[in-house]
């Protein structure tokens, strides 16, 4: 089993959209977590961190559910920029060694 | 503001042959690491640094060596390629004191082993 796994996609959407992705995690242990965001032959870009008790920025909301093991991004009003592949990235302990999920490809459309 | 600055940005290879791919970063961060994106995979961890003469294996060391002579520099050594290696490989640097803090990445090399 992946330590962190996410629906691939690709999520294709139109224009203003809502839109959310969800990730899984195994090791109940976690601390950290984050959504990167990566565009086509870039390098992954911080997204936003996740905090326990949620957190928005913006059209971006992201929730963490400890119990259940899960991360969420939810994405309003979807615009063209936002097409990416989002990656859901967990630390496992204090040190900064990041476990990345396979990511999820999003396509919005006109 | 450079940030991360890998080199080269492409690369071809025969396999057998050796290369070292470079990674500079201008922030003073104490951690750096190297890690491999192959297609439908997420990024995997070679290996990584918490500062200058420490090094430790990640995930996926195998065929690979680093060295941390200085804050800036954490170079990777492929020992000798084979076409499992061909990947991309994004080097990142991060500043210590928070874990929820945000791992820098540079632009990436794309490596070919043929």
């Amino acid at each position: 089993r992946k330590e962190v796994e996410q629906d691939p996609g690709p999520f294709n959407v139109p224009e203003g959209a809502t839109v959310a992705f969800n990730c899984t995690y195994s090791n109940s242990a976690s601390q950290s977590f984050f959504w990167y965001r990566q565009d086509c032959r870039k390098e992954p870009k911080l997204l936003m961190s996740v905090y326990s008790s949620g957190n928005e920025d913006g059209r971006f909301t992201a929730q963490l559910n400890r119990a259940s093991q899960y991360i969420s991004l939810l994405i309003r009003d979807s615009k063209l920029s936002d097409s990416a592949t989002y990656l859901c990235v967990v630390n496992l302990d204090s040190s900064y060694k990041l476990i990345f999920g396979s990511g999820t490809r999003l396509l919005v459309r006109p | 503001n450079a940030g991360v600055t890998q080199t080269p940005k492409f690369q071809v290879l025969k396999t057998g042959q050796s290369m070292t791919l470079q990674c500079a970063q201008d922030m003073n961060h104490e951690y750096m690491s190297w890690y491999r994106q192959d297609p439908g995979m997420g990024l995997r961890l070679i290996h990584y640094s918490v500062g200058a003469g420490i090094t430790d294996q990640g995930e996926v060391p195998n065929g690979y060596n680093v060295s941390r002579s200085t804050t800036e520099d954490f170079p990777l050594r492929l020992l000798s390629a084979a076409p499992s290696q061909t990947s991309v490989y994004f080097c990142a640097s991060t500043d210590t004191g928070d874990p929820n803090t945000e791992a820098f990445f540079g632009q990436g090399t794309r490596l070919t082993v043929v």
